[in-house]
């Protein structure tokens, strides 16, 4: 079965610095790979996918994610963090056999000044 | 502009109560989708529905029903409300054009606090 593990549940960082959320997935059939980001009280929303060709897949807001297929990886940076990217993120996965995605359980990513 | 909207932000109700959780898209997309959302366990499906009338168990339909009579409402029913489904509730909608390529849309969430 597929599976998406986020490896953190919790990401502390002071604003400035750069930051990194892990993802690795686990299918045997080709998969699309999307991050959404959760703002305290709202919805989710993209903020990049990849579904194919390049490797490195830029979002909105300065983020970028690399897929990795021999890691079955899809990690999630930002060079340089603003204390308005304090959220949720979610790695999700979207498998052949059905027709949702297939969400990790997220990390709380918290920028301090 | 993409939306998706849920009846209520915030809901409060008895243990055994019928609730209803009603979900609206703008975007004529014929899949939707109604997940739960609790800390530490992210999303996880409860149904979806591909077409009108039509509807797949998730991963926990257990407690749950769903209705799809119209292509933009999906409602999500509690027959009798229990405790353990107090937790956020999410919304979302898919165009059927390029499979599982396309962007699932969210609402805000409902928020289903049982007493």
């Amino acid at each position: 079965a597929q599976s998406v593990t986020q490896l953190d549940s919790q990401v502390p960082v002071f604003e400035e610095a750069p930051v990194e959320l892990r993802c690795n997935y686990s299918s045997s059939v080709s998969v699309y790979l999307f991050w959404y980001v959760q703002y305290p009280n709202q919805g989710l929303q993209l903020l990049l996918k990849y579904l194919s060709g390049s490797t490195l897949v830029k979002g909105i807001n300065g983020f970028e994610a690399e897929f990795n297929k021999s890691q079955t990886s899809f990690h999630l940076r930002k060079p340089s963090v603003h204390i308005s990217d304090t959220a949720e993120y979610f790695c999700a996965v979207s498998v052949q056999a059905g027709t949702a995605l297939i969400f990790g359980k997220g990390t709380t990513l918290s920028v301090s000044s | 502009d993409v939306k998706v909207t849920q009846s209520s932000r915030y809901l409060v109700k008895r243990t055994g109560e019928k609730v209803f959780l009603e979900c609206v898209q703008d975007m004529d997309h014929e899949n939707m989708f109604w997940y739960r959302q609790d800390p530490g366990l992210g999303l996880r499906l409860i149904y979806f529905s591909y077409d009108v009338k039509m509807k797949e168990k998730g991963d926990i339909p257990e407690g749950y029903s769903v209705s799809r009579e119209k292509k933009e409402r999906f409602s999500l029913i509690l027959e009798s409300a229990s405790t353990n489904q107090t937790s956020m509730y999410l919304c979302a909608s898919r165009p059927r054009g390029r499979g599982r390529a396309d962007t699932q849309y969210f609402g805000p969430g409902t928020r289903l606090t049982v007493l």
